[in-house]
C-alpha cells in the first residue's frame, strides 16, 4: 500500500529565503506525481504536475523535482514571500489504484 | 467558472440527520472522487467513480453512500450522522487512466452536532 511522508511537518522562514519541502512514497509504480497548496479553510490548488518520466517541472518561483526510483520530491520555492504561507501537500497517482495517496503536508510560515 | 463546485460549503446537523453533498465537475473527467480531511488535516480517499461506476470504497461504513448519476456529478449521501463524521469532504475529478491533474472542489464542512 502506498504511503506518503512530508518532511519538515512545519517550517517558519523570513521572507526572501529559498527552501526545499520534501515528499518520500514508497511505491514507485506511480503515474505522476502532484503538488497542491491549502491555504486555511480553502480548498486545494494544483501548483505543479510532474508525469512519471519526466524529472522536474517549473512554475514561476517554483520549482518541483522527481526521481521516482528512490520515492522522491522536492518542491523548491524561490526568494519566499509571505504570500506563500498555506500548507503544501504532495501527492502520488499510483498506477494500480486509481487514486491520489496523499502525504500529512508541509505548513510553511513566510515572515515578512 | 468553476472547475469543481460542491454545494454546499457549509453543514451543520445534528446526530442521526441524514444529509447529502453535491459535486459537479465541467472539466470532462471521467473518474470523480470523494476525499475526507479529518482534524489534523489528512487528506484519505473515501471513493472513487470511473464513467459512474465505483471503482474504489475505502473502507468507508456503508453510511456512507454515493451516487453518480452521470460522469459530471458525484453525490455523497450520509445517513444516520455521527460526531465522528464531522471533517471537511473534497470533491475531486481527473482523467484518471490518462493521469492528468487532479482537480478539487472548495470543500465541504460538516459540523454534527
Amino acid at each position: 500500500k502506498q504511503e506518503v511522508t512530508q518532511i519538515p511537518a512545519a517550517l517558519s522562514v523570513p521572507e526572501g529565503e529559498n527552501l526545499v519541502l520534501n515528499c518520500s512514497f514508497t511505491d514507485s509504480a506511480i503515474y505522476n506525481l502532484q503538488w497542491f497548496r491549502q491555504d486555511p479553510g480553502k480548498g486545494l490548488t494544483s501548483l505543479l504536475l510532474i508525469q512519471s518520466s519526466q524529472r522536474e517541472q517549473t512554475s514561476g518561483r517554483l520549482n518541483a523535482s522527481l526521481d521516482k526510483s528512490s520515492g522522491r520530491s522536492t518542491l523548491y520555492i524561490a526568494a519566499s514571500q509571505p504570500g506563500d504561507s498555506a500548507t503544501y501537500l504532495c501527492a502520488v497517482f499510483n498506477n494500480a489504484g486509481n487514486m491520489l495517496t496523499f502525504g500529512g503536508g508541509t505548513r510553511l510560515m513566510v515572515k515578512p | 467558472d468553476t472547475a469543481v463546485s460542491q454545494t454546499p460549503k457549509y453543514l451543520v446537523t445534528q446526530m442521526g440527520n441524514d444529509k447529502s453533498i453535491k459535486c459537479e465537475q465541467n472539466l470532462g473527467h471521467d473518474t470523480m472522487y470523494w476525499y475526507k480531511q479529518d482534524s489534523k488535516k489528512f487528506l484519505k480517499i473515501m471513493f472513487s467513480y470511473n464513467n459512474k461506476e465505483l471503482i474504489i470504497n475505502e473502507t468507508v461504513p456503508n453510511r456512507f453512500s454515493p451516487k453518480s448519476p452521470d460522469k459530471a456529478h458525484l453525490n455523497l449521501h450520509i445517513n444516520s450522522l455521527e460526531l465522528g463524521d464531522s471533517a471537511v469532504y473534497f470533491c475531486a475529478s481527473s482523467q484518471a487512466f490518462e493521469a492528468t491533474e487532479a482537480f478539487f472542489g472548495q470543500g465541504t464542512r460538516l459540523t454534527v452536532v
